[in-house]
């Protein structure tokens, strides 16, 4: 069975500053992806960022990036240069064949 | 463009009173459907997907079902609710397998009474 595990309910960062979020997955797959959801007050998932675990280069999309540690079974997400509109909970997910875990959440607040 | 719609947005519904949720996907032909259930606090409950028109896989066993009566189509029903079938339910849909990821409907806030 694959889980994912985000060991941080609640964190929080000032604006324009960096923040990392933490997520360890584990799974017998070889081939798998990993993704970072954003999911604002509108309650619509966003999809933030996508890695494959056969790709040793980490993700990068504008200022979110990721750190992913293969043999670690890690993928911690992180925000660059904060800002009020990234306030929302951030969901990690664990993708294979029709079978995509979530862990529980980050819920992350930007402050002014 | 490929457009995702879920509808009702909000629905309260007596204990015992059946349940029939829509989603509907346009712009694409023979997507992969699911349908997620998200608990108050709490990360996403895979309960059903679906490869193709008939077919149905199910994660969970309880009081819900689904179906997909057309290609673009995906219903959640239930014969009778539970209190605990409240939540926040998802519907979304992938190309092949999902390893680009899966693309969210907006949500139907269920609240049983």
């Amino acid at each position: 069975a694959q889980t994912v595990t985000q060991s941080q309910p609640e964190m929080s960062v000032q604006e324009a500053e960096t923040v990392t979020l933490s997520c360890t997955y584990d799974t017998s797959e070889s081939n798998y992806y990993l993704f970072w959801y954003k999911q604002p007050p509108s309650r619509q998932m966003i999809l933030v960022i996508r890695q494959e675990a056969y790709k040793q280069q980490n993700a990068t999309e504008n200022r979110f990036s990721v750190n992913f540690q293969k043999a670690a079974k890690s993928f911690s997400l992180k925000i660059s240069d904060s800002q009020l509109g990234d306030t929302a909970m951030y969901f990690c997910a664990l993708s294979n064949n029709n079978d995509m875990r979530f862990g529980a959440g980050t819920r992350l607040t930007v402050k002014p | 463009s490929q457009t995702i719609h879920q509808w009702p947005a909000t629905l309260v519904q007596p204990v015992g009173s059946p349940l029939s949720l829509e989603c509907t996907v346009e712009g694409t032909s023979n997507p992969n459907l699911y349908w997620y259930r998200q608990a108050a606090g709490r990360g996403l409950q895979l309960l059903f997907y679906s490869v193709g028109i008939g077919q149905i896989s199910s994660e969970v066993p309880q009081n819900l079902s689904a179906s997909r009566p057309q290609d673009r189509q995906f219903i959640l029903s239930s014969k009778k609710l539970l209190l605990s079938d409240s939540g926040f339910y998802l519907c979304a849909w992938s190309v092949g397998t999902g390893n680009y990821g899966y693309t969210f409907g907006s949500g139907t806030r269920l609240t049983v009474v």
